[in-house]
C-alpha cells in the first residue's frame, strides 16, 4: 500500500530534551515536506526537500531541523524542543513534474501530535 | 501576509444541499490551485484542484471554480452528505516557479447535518 507513515503518533515531552520525528514513504517521491498545524493558523510549511541531500527552509524553520540522506526517509529533529513548538505535525510527499501541466497531489501521512511542556 | 485566505471558519449545510466554500488568494504568481479534506485524527488528503489556465474543474459531486481577475476560487460540493463533514483546505502554488511548495489557507470545517 502507496502510504507516508510518521513516528510517533503521539508524543510528550519536556523542554530542551532533543527529539526526533521520523518520516518515510514507499512511493519513491522526490518531494518531501513538513508542515505544522496549529488553531486558527491552517498548515505551514516548515522545511522541504526536492531530492536526497537537497532541502530548504519553508515558512516556520526557525527550531527545526531535517535531513534527507535517502530518498524516502525525511525525519524532522527538535534539537532544544520548546513549548511553542507544541502542535500537529504533518509529512508529506509527492512526485515533481514538470511545471502546471504535470502536477503531482502531495500526500500526507497520519500526523503526530507533539506536546511540549 | 497571508497569501491564501479562507474567511468563514466554519460552514453548516443540510444534507442534499450545496455546499460553497470559498477561497481568496493574492499572489497572481500562483498557477495551480488545490483543495484537500482533512478528518479528524487524520493526515489531509487531496480533494480536487485547478490550473489556472481553466475556470472550472469538476469531479462527480465536486467542482471548483477560479475566478482569477477576482484572485478567487470556490469550492461548490452538490449534493452535499454526511460524510463531508470535514475541514477543507484551499491551497495554492507556483508550479511553475517554485516546484511542489503549497501555500494553504487556514482552513472551513464543514459540517453536514443529516
Amino acid at each position: 500500500e502507496a502510504q507516508v507513515t510518521q513516528n510517533p503518533r503521539y508524543l510528550i515531552t519536556v523542554t530542551g530534551k532533543k527529539l526526533t520525528v521520523t518520516c518515510s514513504q514507499n512511493m519513491n517521491h522526490e518531494y518531501m515536506s513538513w508542515y505544522r498545524q496549529d488553531p486558527g493558523l491552517g498548515l505551514r510549511q516548515i522545511y522541504y526537500s526536492m531530492n536526497v541531500e537537497a532541502t530548504d527552509k519553508g515558512d516556520v524553520p526557525e527550531g527545526y531541523k531535517v535531513s534527507r540522506k535517502e530518498k524516502r526517509n525525511f525525519p524532522l529533529i527538535l534539537e532544544s524542543p520548546s513549548p511553542n513548538q507544541t502542535s500537529l505535525y504533518f509529512c508529506a510527499s509527492s512526485l515533481l513534474g514538470a511545471g502546471v501541466s504535470s502536477y503531482n497531489e502531495q500526500f500526507f501521512g497520519p500526523g503526530t501530535r507533539l506536546t511540549v511542556l | 501576509d497571508q497569501q491564501v485566505k479562507q474567511n468563514s471558519p466554519s460552514l453548516s449545510v443540510q444534507e442534499g444541499r450545496i455546499s460553497i466554500l470559498n477561497c481568496d488568494y493574492t499572489n497572481s504568481m500562483f498557477d495551480y490551485f488545490l483543495w484537500y479534506k482533512k478528518y479528524p485524527a487524520e493526515g489531509p488528503t487531496f480533494l480536487i484542484s485547478i490550473s489556472s489556465i481553466k475556470d472550472k474543474n469538476e469531479d462527480g459531486r465536486f467542482t471548483v471554480f477560479l475566478n482569477k481577475s477576482a484572485k478567487h476560487l470556490s469550492l461548490h460540493i452538490v449534493p452535499s452528505q454526511p460524510g463531508d463533514s470535514a475541514v477543507y483546505f484551499c491551497a495554492a502554488a507556483n508550479y511553475g516557479g517554485s516546484q511542489g511548495n503549497l501555500i494553504f489557507g487556514k482552513g472551513t470545517k464543514l459540517s453536514v447535518k443529516p
